[in-house]
């Protein structure tokens, strides 16, 4: 069975830094894509950032370049994403996803986790 | 990077159909068949309804199905549940990123 478990979110101040982690199982880790999507009180989804299976490919929203950084480490089954100078307008629950396919195929997202709650705020 | 335009909300009875609209541009939508719909209630993990704008997932019930013209997908909910009462975003692949819709509110009434 395919498990996605979000932790690291908090109540942390603008212009802080938190680290949010996503452990996984049941699926081959290495061989996926995973992605950060997150929603905002009362908002839809919003895509934060991916990264490729072997960690080499990332991409990351325009609300986001330059302040978070996605990595993953294979042998752990782990996804991370470290959040620095914070904002209020990242307040929101943080979703970890992974991509159904690779390549061209299944470019859309079959497990969610329960998400972790992040809120920025003095 | 704008969201995908969704009405806010739309409800219709139990046993009606209902549709959901999702516009986009010609870089996300109108660029490629790779539209997916995810039905979200709170403090649950989202779920996938329908992928590659028409496919349904393994499980989901076939009163669900996905539709595309132009810039614009669909989503239909035919045979309406009160199980269906949920909000539901809509999401497209744009070349090296994704970008969701705003989501939609269905109210079984």
């Amino acid at each position: 069975e395919v498990q996605l478990l979000e932790s690291g979110g908090g109540l942390v101040q603008p212009g802080g830094s938190l680290r949010l982690s996503c452990a996984a199982s049941g699926f081959t880790f290495s061989s996926y894509a995973v992605h950060w999507v997150r929603q905002a009180p009362g908002k839809g989804l919003e895509w934060v950032s991916s990264i490729g299976g072997s960690g080499i490919s990332t991409y990351y929203a325009d609300s986001v370049k330059g302040r978070f950084t996605i990595s993953r480490d294979n042998s752990k089954n782990t996804l991370y994403l470290q959040m620095n100078s914070l904002r209020a307008e990242d307040t929101a629950v943080y979703y970890c996803a992974k991509r159904a396919g690779i390549a061209t195929a299944g470019r859309y997202f079959d497990y969610w986790g329960q998400g972790t709650l992040v809120t920025v705020s003095s | 990077q704008s969201a995908l335009t969704q009405p806010r909300s739309v409800s219709g009875s139990p046993g009606q159909s209902v549709t959901i609209s999702c516009t986009g541009t010609s870089s996300d939508v109108g660029g490629y068949n790779y539209v997916s719909w995810y039905q979200l209630h709170p403090g649950k993990a989202p779920k996938v309804m329908i992928y590659d704008v028409s496919e349904r997932p393994s499980g989901v019930p076939d009163r669900f199905s996905g539709s595309k013209s132009d810039n614009t997908a669909s989503l239909t909910i035919s045979g309406l549940q009160a199980e269906d009462e949920a909000d539901y975003c809509c999401c497209s692949f744009a070349g090296s990123r994704w970008v969701f819709g705003g989501g939609t509110k269905l109210t079984v009434l």
